[in-house]
């Protein structure tokens, strides 16, 4: 079945690096992604990367793909207090009798300690 | 460029009753997905819409049901009310009908039931 996992907690100073994990358990995913949720808010999309693709860097942020293990991280470089948000991870693949459709992980919770 | 407007933002209700949500996608995006979203479920899919037709479905009871109309936007309906139903419901918009680049989150609606 479907399965996105992430730990529900990540505490980092300011300035640090902070670095989200996430598993999965659909080897057919065919997109991952990162959504980031600040209070009273909806979702907004931080990246994505293709199931082919190992990394992909953007400004601070780097995600990292094992596929082998279905392992995907986020790593937010210099993190600031507007980081502060709830990160989602996210995965959607194509199935063949229907269309895609995006499971969400449960959230971590990154609070950025000044 | 115009979100993804959801209205209202707020809604209380008794049981027993019925509800209805609007959504406004990006213009362009022919795309619409549900979500529920609680503290103890995390973000659940509801339905997918594409030019007017449920494209795919999640695990929700028949009391739940919506619709898009020939212009992309779409409404949802919870009817019966519980309260469980209490959560935040997030509509997003996406330019592929697969969801494939991600989507773009609306502010939800946040559904009180009493």
């Amino acid at each position: 079945g479907e399965d996105v996992e992430q730990s529900l907690f990540l505490s980092v100073r300011e300035g640090d690096s902070s670095v989200i994990n996430c598993t999965y358990t659909d080897s057919s995913s065919t997109y991952l992604y990162w959504y980031k949720q600040e209070p009273g808010a909806g979702l907004q999309l931080l990246t994505y990367i293709f199931s082919n693709m190992d990394m992909k860097q953007d400004q601070r942020l780097t995600v990292l793909l094992n596929k082998k293990d279905k392992h995907l991280s986020l790593r937010i470089a210099d993190t600031q207090t507007g980081d502060s948000a709830i990160y989602f991870c996210a995965e959607s693949h194509y199935m063949k009798t229907s269309y895609d459709k995006v499971i969400f992980g449960p959230g971590t919770s990154l609070s950025v300690i000044p | 460029k115009a979100g993804v407007t959801q209205t209202p933002r707020y809604l209380i209700k008794t049981r027993g009753q019925q509800v209805t949500l609007s959504c406004s996608p990006i213009s362009g995006h022919r795309s619409v997905s549900w979500y529920q979203q609680t503290p103890g479920q995390g973000l659940q899919f509801l339905f997918e819409y594409f030019s007017e037709t449920q494209r795919n479905k999640g695990n929700f009871p028949g009391r739940f049901s919506g619709r898009q109309f020939s212009n992309s936007r779409s409404e949802m309906n919870v009817s019966t009310l519980e309260l469980g139903d209490s959560a935040l419901y997030l509509c997003a918009s996406s330019l592929l009908y697969r969801g494939s680049i991600g989507y773009t989150f609306g502010s939800g609606t946040r559904l009180t039931v009493v």
